[in-house]
């Protein structure tokens, strides 16, 4: 069975640090997706970043960077030199390949505040 | 391009009624899930419709039912409410053209019942 594990609840930092938020998956298949998704007070959730299974690079979009290691079935995400924008909660989700793929399982998210 | 609108934002219902939420995809979008978020358990996938076929179904009660219509729009509908269906309903569209096409969210509905 499918689960995403996000073990931090609650992170908070001060601008300017840098910090990781942690997403550790499990799945029987050999082809699945991973995203990463920001949710702010609005509610709406904001696509962040897809991977494949096959393609372990590390991608990394200005401020943010992730970490794919399917050795120890990690998808990690972090935030350097943070901003109080960049508070929210943070989703980590997996999909299996097979009918569109379109069935996210989410983590249980990472409540990430950035104090001024 | 308009993104993923829903409607209503805002839905208080009693106990034993019913409730129909709507969805309005990206514009050429053909994929509409729904899920539901509450503080106890999280982000559910309720189910997914594409080309006005349910495609996936989470492991949620035959209360809860949706469809999908020619222009992809897409309904929900709650019978008989229970407290614990109080929750943000969030619909997601996508091109699914590929499988690994991304979802893109709605601000959701949040429904609570009393």
């Amino acid at each position: 069975a499918q689960k995403v594990t996000q073990a931090q609840t609650e992170i908070s930092v001060v601008e300017k640090e840098d910090v990781t938020l942690d997403c550790v998956y499990e799945t029987r298949d050999t082809t699945y997706y991973l995203f990463w998704y920001k949710q702010p007070p609005s509610g709406e959730l904001v696509f962040l970043i897809r991977r494949n299974s096959f393609d372990e690079q590390n991608e990394i979009s200005g401020r943010y960077s992730w970490n794919f290691q399917k050795s120890t079935s990690s998808f990690n995400f972090t935030i350097t030199a943070s901003q109080v924008v960049d508070s929210a909660v943070y989703f980590c989700a997996l999909s299996e390949k097979g009918q569109g793929a379109q069935k996210l399982v989410f983590g249980q998210g990472t409540r990430l505040t950035i104090n001024p | 391009k308009a993104g993923v609108t829903q409607t209503p934002r805002y839905l208080i219902k009693t106990r034993g009624q019913q409730v129909t939420l709507s969805c309005s995809p990206i514009s050429g979008h053909r994929s509409v899930s729904w899920y539901q978020q509450t503080p106890g358990q999280g982000l559910q996938f309720l189910f997914e419709y594409f080309s006005e076929t349910q495609r996936n179904k989470g492991n949620f009660p035959g209360r809860f039912s949706g469809r999908q219509f020619s222009n992809s729009r897409s309904e929900m509908n709650v019978s008989t409410l229970e407290l614990g269906d109080s929750a943000l309903y969030l619909c997601a569209s996508s091109l699914a053209l590929r499988e690994r096409d991304e979802q893109y969210f709605g601000p959701g509905t949040r429904l609570t019942v009393t």
